[in-house]
């Protein structure tokens, strides 16, 4: 069954630092998000993309974070200089053209230190 | 405000045992999904079901648009079953694709 993946499993980064979160959506989904979890909290939307173009952000996704598919297969999520609030699990979701469904990859969990 | 709420937030169930969880909504909707957040911290698809019922297995879900609410049943549950189930609808409204999450009911199952 197809599933999105998502690399690395963990990242341990220092404040200031510039990171890069990977994904591999499901390979004939149109639409791509990026959410995120800060522990023991409920899962936020951070920002949907679609036809090469950001279609929705949510007011956590400021100017520090920036999204995009380098080429036919990646999605990727770069936080420009990390602080020590962005610590959390980050999520990538894909969803088909025509469909609502979005399915969620395994997620990767980001430590700033 | 536009919310998504679920109930009960905790839950502790002995194995074999059946529950109920429930997810309301403020706003009609036109998707709605429930996960399983597993103990490594994985999102589950359980079920998208924007309206009607489903069954997978010992799982199965209500979704009833006009009065706005989910129901998430687990039957016969077991120790697997435990972790954080969630509801997602795409709030606010216009926002088709735009999941926001319910907090969550933490489910334990006790051998």
């Amino acid at each position: 069954e197809p599933e999105v993946t998502q690399t690395p499993s963990h990242q341990v980064t220092q404040m200031g630092q510039e990171v890069i979160l990977r994904c591999v959506p499901i390979s004939n989904h149109l639409y791509f998000y990026w959410y995120r979890q800060i522990l023991g909290q409920k899962v936020e939307f951070l920002v949907s993309f679609y036809n090469n173009e950001i279609s929705e952000k949510s007011e956590i996704f400021d100017d520090q974070f920036s999204v995009e598919r380098p080429d036919g297969s990646n999605f990727t999520l770069k936080i420009r200089s990390t602080k020590l609030e962005d610590s959390a699990m980050y999520f990538c979701a894909s969803s088909a053209r025509d469909l609502y469904e979005q399915y969620f990859g395994p997620g990767t969990r980001l430590t700033v230190t | 405000g536009i919310q998504v709420e679920q109930s009960p937030p905790d839950l502790i169930l002995q194995e074999g045992a059946n529950s109920t969880l429930r997810c309301n909504f403020s706003d009609s909707v036109n998707n709605l999904q429930w996960f399983h957040q597993n103990p490594w911290g994985q999102l589950i698809n359980l079920f998208y079901i924007p309206s009607g019922t489903k069954q997978n297995g010992r799982l199965s879900a209500t979704t009833v648009a006009t009065e706005r609410y989910s129901l998430l049943y687990i039957s016969s549950s077991q120790t697997t079953d435990s972790g954080v189930y969630f509801c997602a609808v795409p709030l606010p409204p216009g926002s088709a694709r735009q999941l926001t999450f319910g907090s969550g009911t933490q489910l334990t199952v006790l051998p």
